[in-house]
This record gives structure tokens, sequence and C-alpha cells, in this order.
């Protein structure tokens, strides 16, 4: 079955804690993965996305996400996290199946950081 | 710059009724997808289309349709509505189709009594 599972439901740090975000997924064939952020009050919007290449990838306010293809994962970090951080976070995947998408999110994962 | 709107923002319906919903793109945007996000759950796709055809199509019954006019905006159909379909639904529009970065709307929260 198709699907995007994200560890942590609810997660509270501390200001300059590091943040570790799991998501893993189940597509068979090409996936593009994806983690989408939603400050309180906003609309969901792109933090980053990997697509092919360099499987570390930089997005915006300092995170990055390194996709390991063999665990079928594509976890989100952060070295040190802002009170601004605080926000839900949803991991993504696109595939596509004879030229036909499908976009399959995680159930979100919710971060408090206490000032 | 717009950005994604969606009309209307709230609706409340009976059971057995039918809703339509309305997105404008972003202009520019040629795609526009849209999906249903039930509290505390994550978005769950149920269309996308690009150049007035559908391109993608989550797991939701017949009674979910869409089309996409020739401006590019589009409308989410949703008949013999059940309580079930109680739910935030966004639109999020790309310049393309499948790897286009999806910009999201705010949502119509419908409520199915």
């Amino acid at each position: 079955a198709q699907s995007v599972s994200q560890h942590n439901h609810h997660v509270i740090l501390s200001e300059a804690a590091s943040l570790e975000l799991g998501c893993n997924y189940s597509y068979g064939g090409t996936v593009n993965l994806f983690w989408y952020v939603q400050y309180p009050g906003q609309h969901l919007q792109l933090l980053l996305k990997y697509f092919s290449g360099d499987p570390l990838v930089k997005g915006i306010k300092g995170f990055e996400a390194e996709f390991i293809k063999s665990k079928f994962s594509f976890n989100l970090r952060k070295p040190s996290v802002q009170w601004s951080d605080t926000a839900e976070y949803f991991c993504a995947v696109m595939g596509t199946t004879s030229g036909t998408y499908k976009y399959i999110f995680g159930t979100g994962t919710r971060l408090k950081v206490l000032a | 710059d717009a950005g994604v709107t969606q009309s209307p923002t709230h609706l409340i319906k009976t059971r057995g009724q039918h809703v339509t919903l309305r997105c404008s793109p972003i202009s520019g945007h040629k795609s526009v997808s849209w999906y249903q996000q039930v509290l505390g759950q994550g978005p769950q796709f149920i269309f996308q289309y690009y150049e007035k055809e559908e391109r993608g199509r989550g797991n939701f019954p017949d009674r979910f349709s869409a089309r996409q006019f020739p401006n590019y905006s589009s409308e989410l159909n949703v008949n013999a509505l059940l309580l079930g379909d109680s739910a935030l639904y966004l639109c999020a529009s790309s310049l393309r189709e499948g790897r286009g970065i999806q910009y999201f709307g705010a949502g119509t929260r419908l409520s199915v009594l």
C-alpha cells in the first residue's frame, strides 16, 4: 500500500535544541519527496524538496533533509530550532504511474518550541 | 501578487445535498490540485488538473468530481454529501503538473449536518 508515516505526532523542544523529524514512505516506483510546513494562521508552504541528485537537500530557514533510498526515509533536520519554528510539519510523496500523478501526505508533526 | 484564492471560506450543508467549491490559481499557474484534510490528519489528494485535463486522482468515490476552466480556475463538486465529507478542502496551484511546486490556498471549511 502507498503510504507516508511520520513517527512523531507532537514534539516539544527548547530553543537551540536540535530537531529531527522522521518520515518513511511506501511507494513503488520513482518518487519525489517534500516537506511542507504550516505556521499558525498561515497556509501550507513548501519547506524543501527532493527530486534527484544529492540526497541531502537544503530548504528555507536552515532546514535540511536527507533521502535514504535503502531505508525509504526522508528525515527533516535542523541543528538549532527557534521559537518561530513552532508549526505543523508534513512529509509528502509524489509518485508517477502511467503518466498520472498521486500525492500522499503524512499525518503531520506538531512542533512546539519553548522560548 | 494574489495567492491561491478559494471560495467560500465556510459552508454548511445537510446530508444528501451537493456542494461546489471554487479555486482561482496564482496568475500563470496552469495546474490545480484538490485535497481533503480531516482534523488531525494530513491532506488527502483528490484530483490534479493541468490544462483542463485530469492528470491525477486519489482514492475518492465517484461522488467527487472536478473540472478546470480555460482561465485555469477550478471547481470541486461533491454529490450526495455524507457526514464524513466534513473537512477542510484545500486547493493548490502550480506552474506545471507533477513536480511543480504547489502553493496552497487557505481552504474551504465544509460542515455536513
